[in-house]
């Protein structure tokens, strides 16, 4: 089964950090781009950040530069986003998504994990 | 950076067709992907790469995109199509935009 198994959320000051992980399995994670997208509490989608399947290209929204980083160890099956200099603007349901095979589509996603920044 | 607009909201009865709009600055030079989501459920691509249908997803979801606007069309809709919906540019393979998102109601 093609699974997205996000980790890593929670409660976190304004200014710290946080790192998330997203665990894939049932695909050749090597294979694909991946991404990161969050959605705020009563916002729409909002794309954070994609990296392709070598990390030659990484992409990140305005919103996010300088301040978080994508990557991926493609030994572990897994991808990263480092979140520094958090703030409240940035609580949110964040997903990991695996780019379509051969398509320009985000066709499996994981459950997501919440992270808030708050005092 | 680039903006895309959807209504907020659409409205169709049990059985009819709804269209959901999508519009950007030569929109139809990109191509364009639509997301459902619901309430406590992660999003699922309904429409992929402007018209594409990926497995599993009904022959009633249909897309096009033309010009600056892209349409998600879903015919014979059913209260289980209640959802928001999104759409979404590609800039390039790892850089892509999402729309406001529009909620459709079946009643």
């Amino acid at each position: 089964e093609v699974q997205l198994v996000e980790s890593g959320g929670g409660l976190v000051q304004p200014g710290r950090s946080l790192r998330l992980s997203c665990a894939a399995s049932g695909f050749s994670f090597d294979d694909y781009a991946m991404y990161w997208v969050r959605q705020a509490p009563g916002k729409g989608l909002e794309w954070v950040s994609g990296i392709s399947w070598n990390s030659a290209s990484i992409d990140y929204a305005d919103s996010v530069k300088g301040r978080f980083t994508i990557s991926r160890d493609n030994a572990k099956n897994s991808l990263y986003l480092q979140m520094n200099s958090l703030g409240p603007e940035d609580t949110a349901f964040y997903y990991c998504a695996k780019r379509s095979r051969g398509m320009y589509g985000m066709d499996v996603w994981g459950q997501g994990t919440t992270v808030t920044v708050s005092s | 950076s680039y903006d895309l607009t959807q209504p907020p909201s659409v409205s169709v009865s049990p059985g009819q067709t709804a269209s959901i709009t999508c519009s950007g600055h030569k929109l139809g030079d990109r191509f364009v992907s639509w997301y459902q989501k619901k309430p406590g459920q992660s999003p699922v691509l309904v429409i992929s790469q402007d018209a594409k249908r990926p497995s599993g997803i009904p022959e009633r979801f249909s897309g096009s995109n033309s010009g600056n606007t892209a349409t998600l069309t879903i015919s014979e809709t059913q209260s289980m199509d209640e959802a928001d919906y999104y759409c979404q540019a590609w800039d390039s393979t790892t850089a892509v935009v999402f729309g406001g998102g529009t909620k459709l109601t079946v009643l």
